[in-house]
């Protein structure tokens, strides 16, 4: 079975605070995405990864960066945290960059207080 | 462009009866449409997809779409909800990003099913 693992499910930061949000997947896939869900916005892409070293921007990365050293694992890093980063993040693969499946993670809760 | 219209943020069934959750999609390519259901506090599911082979596509626990590019609609339907299909699902369609070769997932914002007893 398929498994992406987001290894902090909740989270209380205060503002200012660098976080770190972790992500492994156990699939060898070449795909890796962070997505933040918020109520009646869906799920909008922060930034995605299709090779190690490599990132690409999502619709909304500003505040976040992305750091892909292996293949299996992609984290996303809030340099100083605010309050409008409340929300739920969702990790997600897919196996390459031809629209695939996509895989997803059980997701972490973040609150910043 | 392409969109994702999911056409109801809320759809309530009683227990027993049919579920029907309604998409729409834009693309300018053949896309490859996908349906996933969100339980609370959960990651999303994949429930079934579309790849340009069946038009009719059966999914797990019982959910099937049909794919009708006439109408460029994908919605998914079950002969008899449960009470476990109370949940949040989500219309998903992946497109080519201009000539890169790379695609791009566009979410629709989500229908909430409500199965009453």
């Amino acid at each position: 079975d398929v498994k992406v693992t987001q290894s902090s499910r909740y989270l209380v930061k205060r503002t200012g605070e660098k976080v770190f949000l972790e992500c492994v997947q156990d699939m060898d896939h070449e795909n890796m995405f962070w997505y933040r869900q918020d109520p009646g916005l869906g799920l909008r892409l922060i930034y995605f990864s299709y090779d190690v070293k490599m990132k690409e921007k999502g619709d909304i990365p500003e505040g976040y960066s992305v750091s892909r050293e292996k293949k299996e694992r992609f984290s996303l890093i809030l340099e100083s945290a605010s309050t409008n980063q409340t929300s739920m993040y969702l990790c997600a693969s897919s196996f390459d960059r031809g629209g695939n499946t996509i895989y997803f993670g059980e997701g972490s809760w973040l609150t910043v207080v | 462009a392409q969109s994702v219209t999911q056409l109801d943020s809320h759809v309530s069934v009683s227990e027993g009866t049919p579920v029907l959750l309604r998409c729409n999609y834009s693309s300018s390519y053949s896309p490859s449409l996908f349906w996933y259901v969100q339980h609370p506090n959960k990651g999303l599911q994949l429930l079934l997809k579309y790849t340009s082979a069946a038009t009719l596509v059966k999914g797990i626990n019982g959910f099937e779409a049909e794919f009708k590019k006439s109408e460029t609609s994908f919605h998914l339907t079950k002969p008899s909800a449960h009470m476990s299909d109370a949940a949040e699902y989500f219309c998903v369609v992946s497109a080519p990003i201009g000539a890169s070769g790379t695609y791009k997932y566009i979410f629709g914002t989500g229908t909430r099913l409500k199965v009453l007893a």
